[in-house]
């Protein structure tokens, strides 16, 4: 079973920000929250991760919640380029069996 | 660095018939690991290695094989194909199985008539 719940789709303008949610309310202290994404017919992308703290890199900024129960991917500008689906991944570092459960992900459709 | 690179990129296999996915990497890498990508889902964990020698299963192994001899390739066995195989199948590295981001290859679909 997935242990992320994400909307099943978004949409955004172009240039616009964009913020997508997953709850992940059974995480352990053990698991990082990593966020991938897959453009068509390609293999899934990383786009950032983190623990406790917010994060950001060049591709997008991650927020997460005092609690860990959910956290939010945030592009910035959004483009037409971004348009995927993204998945938010729990990356357990005691089982790695159970690494990187794929749930269905967000489908974000950008609108120019 | 050609980072993960996967062959073939399509293949056909009648019922019953086997065949191997190719996996390498160039990263030097330690961990390696199989998913399969159903239409309209996400990714599911076939196996993984967490270095040469060293191999375990994901949530869905049955029907596959692995093996890791080198820390560069990684191939997927099928041992007798079955339609319900037929699938995206995509391979992944990262530097450790600790927290660190993953590198896809291109992937294989794979049909199985």
């Amino acid at each position: 079973d997935a242990k992320t719940t994400q909307p099943n789709s978004m949409e955004s303008n172009e240039e616009e920000p964009v913020h997508l949610p997953c709850n992940h309310s059974t995480i352990s202290g053990t698991d990082y929250i990593h966020w991938y994404r897959q453009l068509p017919s390609q293999g899934p992308e990383y786009v950032i991760h983190g623990l406790t703290s917010n994060v950001n890199n060049r591709m997008a900024s991650l927020a997460i919640a005092e609690d860990r129960k959910s956290s939010t991917l945030i592009l910035h500008r959004a483009t037409l380029r971004d348009a995927a689906v993204y998945y938010c991944i729990l990356r357990a570092l005691d089982n790695y069996g159970q690494n990187f459960v794929f749930g269905p992900g967000t489908r974000l459709s950008v609108l120019p | 660095n050609a980072g993960v690179t996967q062959t073939p990129k399509f293949q056909v296999l009648k019922t019953g018939q086997s065949m191997t996915l190719q996996c390498a990497q160039d990263m030097n890498h330690e961990y390696m690991s199989w998913y399969r990508q159903d239409p309209g889902m996400g990714l599911r964990l076939i196996h993984y290695s967490v270095g040469a020698g060293i191999t375990d299963q994901g949530e869905v192994p049955n029907g596959y094989n692995v093996s890791r001899s080198t820390t560069e390739d990684f191939p997927l066995r099928l041992l007798s194909a079955a339609p319900s195989q037929t699938s995206v199948y995509f391979c992944a590295s990262s530097y450790s199985a600790g927290d660190y981001e993953q590198y896809f290859g291109p992937g294989t679909r794979l049909t199985v008539t």
